[in-house]
């Protein structure tokens, strides 16, 4: 069976770039994550779908941030435009659905370098 | 709010040393909570689970017992091995209720390295 897939794995861009992050979750999991991951830090959740709808997404920057998970599946994180302190490790994550605190799988994270 | 703390790292050990990695928690409500281990160049990974005081997670030769009184769950191994060098973190969700309910926190991560 697959994990979660994202891509691209590293990403370099300047600063005020726009950066897309694209996130392929394990099939038949209806509970989609993204975290952001700082250098010596543990993953801080960004936002959580349930299907195509997001319902915790207390932690998303708004202003320079944006997600999507069309039709349920996979989800695109967006930033626009990006700043220095951006760089770090975006994860996606997803689990079958929330209910009993299903686990969780990680994907291998995309490594974004704002210069 | 919510937060889970772990001890310093890193943590350099020979192979067959005991491992003991010190997590504490706090709080609103009663958590579940989990290790989840980060091995060189691939995504976390869940190690081990309880979710109820006193349950005891084991997996892969790892335990931890989730400790109310002390608000702990400290990871143990009686034996490590070179191929248990990695990133651990302690981690806590809270149960239903709210639109938090299934978010991970988590703590800052330990770097395990074992010698041979």
């Amino acid at each position: 069976e697959a994990g979660v897939v994202q891509s691209p794995r590293y990403k370099i861009i300047e600063k005020k770039q726009p950066v897309a992050f694209w996130c392929n979750p394990i099939s038949g999991h209806n509970t989609l994550y993204w975290y952001l991951q700082n250098l010596g830090q543990g993953p801080e959740l960004l936002i959580r779908y349930e299907n195509e709808e997001a319902v915790d997404d207390s932690q998303l920057p708004k202003d320079r941030f944006s997600a999507e998970r069309l039709k349920g599946v996979d989800s695109t994180l967006k930033i626009q435009p990006a700043e220095l302190g951006d760089s770090a490790v975006y994860l996606c994550a997803s689990s079958l659905d929330s209910r009993d605190l299903n686990e969780q799988f990680f994907g291998p994270g995309t490594r974004l370098t704002v210069l | 709010g919510n937060s889970v703390t772990q001890m310093e790292g890193p943590v350099t050990l020979s192979e067959e040393a005991f491992l003991t990695i010190n997590c504490t928690y706090t709080a609103t409500g009663y958590p579940s909570l989990f290790w989840y281990v980060q091995y060189p160049g691939e995504g976390l990974q869940l190690l081990l689970k309880a979710t109820k005081a006193d349950d005891k997670g084991s997996n892969k030769g790892f335990e931890a017992t989730y400790r109310k009184e002390t608000t702990s769950f400290h990871l143990e191994k009686g034996s490590v091995q070179v191929s248990d060098s990695a990133v651990y973190f302690c981690a806590l969700a809270l149960g239903a209720g709210g639109t938090s309910y299934g978010k991970l926190t988590f703590g800052q991560g330990t770097i395990l390295t074992v010698h041979p």
